[in-house]
């Protein structure tokens, strides 16, 4: 199994609701990753967790709280997001210290 | 963060070899040299990376200069599947830091 599963597919939210992105992996990796890409633009990265703590913050708002509750599971926390943060939210995982990442297909996020 | 600086676009005809350029002036002794390429309405997919040496894969090759300042992935024979945007990444693992890209074009 090389893949990553991301939950929703798609999300639609208000700008005072409360939602989560999930990701999961079973590939065994303990370094996992939150990125976002915007239409036509690069990924950028936004976090990195390894071994389940989170190692960079790419010094991103306080509205995006990510939680990896096991080795397998990464979560996105969203809270009063605005209508910028509409995106393509992307995860990815790695095995820790090999340079190879396996991303997911990522949430189609727009905050209204 | 080094930098990466890559055409905008490129085209190729199927099953000819395609040569994607990269510059990379500003690498360090320690950043390796990462492919990954985007295909419509998917993530990244890792392609290929190196330190110094040119690297083979089943995927792709990848020539590095030898002042490091400047690679080049080749994609053998192009099929209409690789149509893509390719990136060249600088970094680490932990912090891979993507450029704007190159969109390959394949024609039939």
């Amino acid at each position: 199994d090389t893949e990553v599963t991301q939950t929703p597919k798609h999300l639609v939210m208000g700008m005072t609701n409360k939602k989560s992105l999930k990701c999961e992996q079973h590939m065994g990796h303990r370094a996992m990753y939150w990125y976002k890409q915007k239409a036509k633009k690069p990924p950028e990265l936004m976090f990195v967790y390894s071994y389940e703590k989170l190692s960079i913050n790419e010094s991103v708002p306080s509205r995006f709280s990510p939680e990896c509750p096991n080795s397998s599971l990464l979560n996105l926390h969203l809270h009063a997001l605005q209508p910028e943060d509409s995106a393509l939210y992307l995860c990815a995982s790695s095995q820790v210290g090999q340079e190879k990442l396996f991303f997911g297909s990522g949430t189609q996020l727009s905050v209204l | 963060d080094a930098k990466t600086t890559q055409p905008n676009s490129m085209e190729s005809n199927e099953e000819e070899p395609v040569h994607l350029p990269c510059n990379h002036s500003t690498i360090s002794g320690t950043d390796y040299i990462h492919w990954y390429r985007q295909l419509p309405s998917q993530g990244p997919e890792y392609v290929i990376h190196g330190l110094t040496s040119n690297v083979n894969n089943r995927m792709a090759s990848l020539a590095i200069a030898e002042d490091r300042k400047s690679s080049t992935l080749i994609l053998h024979r192009a099929t209409l599947r690789d149509a893509a945007v390719y990136y060249c990444i600088l970094g680490s693992s932990y912090k891979l830091i993507f450029g704007s890209g190159t969109r390959l074009l394949v024609r039939p």
